[in-house]
Formats: C-alpha cells, sequence, structure tokens
C-alpha cells in the first residue's frame, strides 16, 4: 500500500516557480510531512518539514490543508540546479511511524 | 557534507561472495537507517537501529544482515551475492528515534556504489 502519490515527473523553466504535491490519504494524527531533494548519486537532502498549514525556508514553501491529506512543495524561481528528484515522505503509520518509506519521487527537471 | 561517513565508496565484486558496508553517523546520533537505491530506482528502506538495537525493519533480504555498535558506527552485510543487489546502499542518521513519523531529519551518507559481476 502506497504510502505517498506524486507526479513521477515534471517540467520547468528557469526562473519559473514549481509547485509539487504530494498525496497522503492515510497520515497518522501524530506525523509530519517532510520533503527531500536528491540529486544523481548523490544521498537525499532535507528540504522542508510540516505538520500544518504553511511553512517557509530559505530554500521552499510547504503548504498543508486543514486534512492533511495532501501537502504541496513550491519552490521559487527554480534554477537549473534544482533539477533532482524531490521526495515526500510521511511516517508509516502500520509500524508506528517508525518504517520510512520513501516513494518513487517527482522527478524535476528545469530547463533554460 | 553531512557528516555521515561511509566506505568505501566503491565496490566491486563477484556473485556469491559476501562483502561489508560500515557507516558512521553524525556525532550525537543515536539511529542508523540503511537503504538500497538501484538504477533509476526509489529509495528501498531496509533498516533501523537506534542505539544498538533494531527499531524498525523494511524489506531487508535475509541474504543481509545490519548492526550497530556501542560507539554507533553501523555495518551492513551483504552475502550470496546476486546481479540484481548492484546498487547505491545510503546509509542515514538522525537524532531520535521516530523514523519518517516525527520531526527527526534523516541525514544521508554519500553512498556506496556496489557492483556484482
Amino acid at each position: 500500500l502506497a504510502k505517498t502519490t506524486q507526479p513521477i515527473s515534471m517540467d520547468s523553466y528557469e526562473g519559473q516557480e514549481v509547485n509539487i504535491t504530494c498525496s497522503h490519504n492515510n497520515i497518522a494524527t501524530n506525523d509530519y510531512i517532510t520533503w527531500y531533494q536528491q540529486f544523481p548519486s548523490q544521498g537525499p537532502r532535507f528540504i522542508i518539514q510540516g505538520y500544518k498549514t504553511k511553512v517557509t525556508n530559505e530554500v521552499a514553501s510547504l503548504f498543508i490543508p486543514a486534512d492533511r491529506k495532501s501537502s504541496t512543495l513550491s519552490l521559487p524561481r527554480v534554477s537549473l540546479s534544482d533539477t533532482a528528484v524531490y521526495y515526500c515522505l510521511v511516517g508509516d503509520s502500520d509500524t508506528g511511524g517508525f518504517k520510512t518509506i520513501f516513494g518513487a519521487g517527482t522527478r524535476l527537471f528545469v530547463k533554460a | 557534507d553531512s557528516g555521515v561517513t561511509q566506505t568505501p565508496k566503491h565496490l566491486i565484486t563477484a556473485t556469491g561472495q559476501r562483502v561489508t558496508l560500515r557507516c558512521s553517523p553524525r556525532s550525537g546520533d543515536l539511529s542508523v537507517y540503511w537503504y538500497q537505491q538501484s538504477l533509476d530506482q526509489g529509495l528501498q528502506f531496509l533498516i533501523q537501529y537506534y542505539n544498538g538495537e533494531e527499531r524498525a525493519k523494511g524489506n531487508i533480504l535475509e541474504r543481509f544482515s545490519a548492526q550497530q555498535f556501542p560507539d554507533l558506527h553501523s555495518e551492513l552485510n551483504l552475502s550470496s551475492l546476486e546481479l540484481g543487489d548492484s546498487a547505491l546502499y545510503f546509509c542515514a542518521s538522525s537524532v531520535a528515534q521516530t523514523g519518517a513519523s516525527g520531526t527527526d531529519t534523516q541525514y544521508f551518507g554519500p553512498g556506496t556504489r556496489l557492483t556484482v559481476l
């Protein structure tokens, strides 16, 4: 049973805002939502994390609606270097949240 | 640099062999996670240790085993290797044991690329 669902891929142009939405219909009450970025042949890197409403840091914003069944990662003014795979992560409630399931991720390709 | 180190960076071996991958977590982190990533595939969670004890288990094959030592470094042992075991193996560490559900952030190492010929 997939815990998260994301688009497989997205294309964008430099300077545009990119929004990647993740569905997590079975998110547990105490689960946080975390997004990671991964470049080829490198380990994933933490981007942002939130529980509800909106969170913003220096690289991204995370929007979480009241029902928390989805979340949207927003990357403002992307550049070529933002080309990467983006993973949305929630806990695996079946195991008390401890098993980490990354899912397939969204492959973002930024064009000049 | 995440502060997580993995050795070796590359490993080439033959089918049927056994290898050991090593991971040193960030200073102060008590949890270690192991992941497998095959070519163009997502990250497959293998196993998590917290302060020396197994905390969570993913789809780890019986041919694979891991442990976390008192100094908190961890080793992943892969035996009876098959061609399909060729992959990038990542180790991650975090402070707590809550895995993906809490606010605990995982910091990933650079990975070990295993090639089985």
